[in-house]
């Protein structure tokens, strides 16, 4: 059974740096394409990156509020996801998920950790 | 700018009904490959997303047979033959056609039971 823990989630001002990590375990972590989703508490679901498997390129895509900010990579002795986020803004703060994608974004999810930007 | 547009955004449903949710986007949804990247989550209060549904009508393993995707190109549907307690939440159709923007998700819809 997939399992990805997130963690590293906590309050910051804005400006600030936080890295996000998600451990995984139950699946082949070197052959998965990783997301990460986030969630404004209350409100709707809000991709952010993904990472392809190191086979297919390793390379990233970021949705446009984070492009340039923020960056994904993957440590395969590890079993870990990151997402390291810089110049963090007032409106990054959310629930940040890590997901799998198989077959398309999502079919594994973590339980995600929050992050609040606030001065 | 690409945009998924669901309704109802709330869905009242007495327990045994059937229910339904639309997913419209603003672009077809068919990519070169020939599929078409449209899925469905459930987030039930308190919980991570689930992924029900992918590419149209594939239910992801342990998806009760009672929840059924269909549709083509702009216009799909999310349908549960039988509403359920456990059923309460909200539902989210998502593209993963289009590159940019990247997967996009529609607004979501609130089911609760009346």
């Amino acid at each position: 059974e997939d399992q990805l823990v997130e963690s590293g989630g906590g309050l910051v001002k804005p400006g600030e740096s936080l890295r996000l990590s998600c451990a995984v375990s139950g699946f082949k972590f070197t052959d998965a394409w990783m997301s990460w989703v986030r969630q404004v508490p209350g409100k709707g679901l809000e991709w952010v990156g993904r990472i392809k498997s190191k086979a297919e390129g390793g390379t990233t895509d970021f949705a446009a509020p984070v492009k340039g900010r923020f960056t994904i990579s993957r440590d395969e002795s590890k079993n870990t996801l990151y997402l390291q986020m810089n110049s963090l803004k007032t409106e990054d703060t959310a629930v940040y998920y890590c997901t799998t994608d198989r077959e398309d974004l999502g079919d594994s999810w973590g339980q995600g950790t929050l992050v609040t930007v606030s001065s | 700018d690409f945009v998924m547009t669901q309704s109802p955004l709330s869905l009242p449903v007495t327990l045994g009904q059937p229910a339904s949710i639309s997913c419209r986007s603003s672009q077809s949804l068919v990519y070169s490959d020939g599929n078409t990247y449209l899925s469905w989550f459930q987030q039930r209060p308190g919980q991570s997303p689930r992924r029900l549904i992918y590419k149209v009508s594939n239910r992801d393993s342990g998806v009760p047979d009672r929840f059924s995707g269909g549709g083509s190109g702009t216009d799909f549907t999310l349908k549960i033959s039988r509403v359920e307690a456990e059923d309460v939440g909200v539902y989210y159709c998502m593209q993963g056609t289009h590159w940019p923007p990247g997967f996009s998700f529609g607004q979501g819809t609130k089911l609760e039971i009346k």
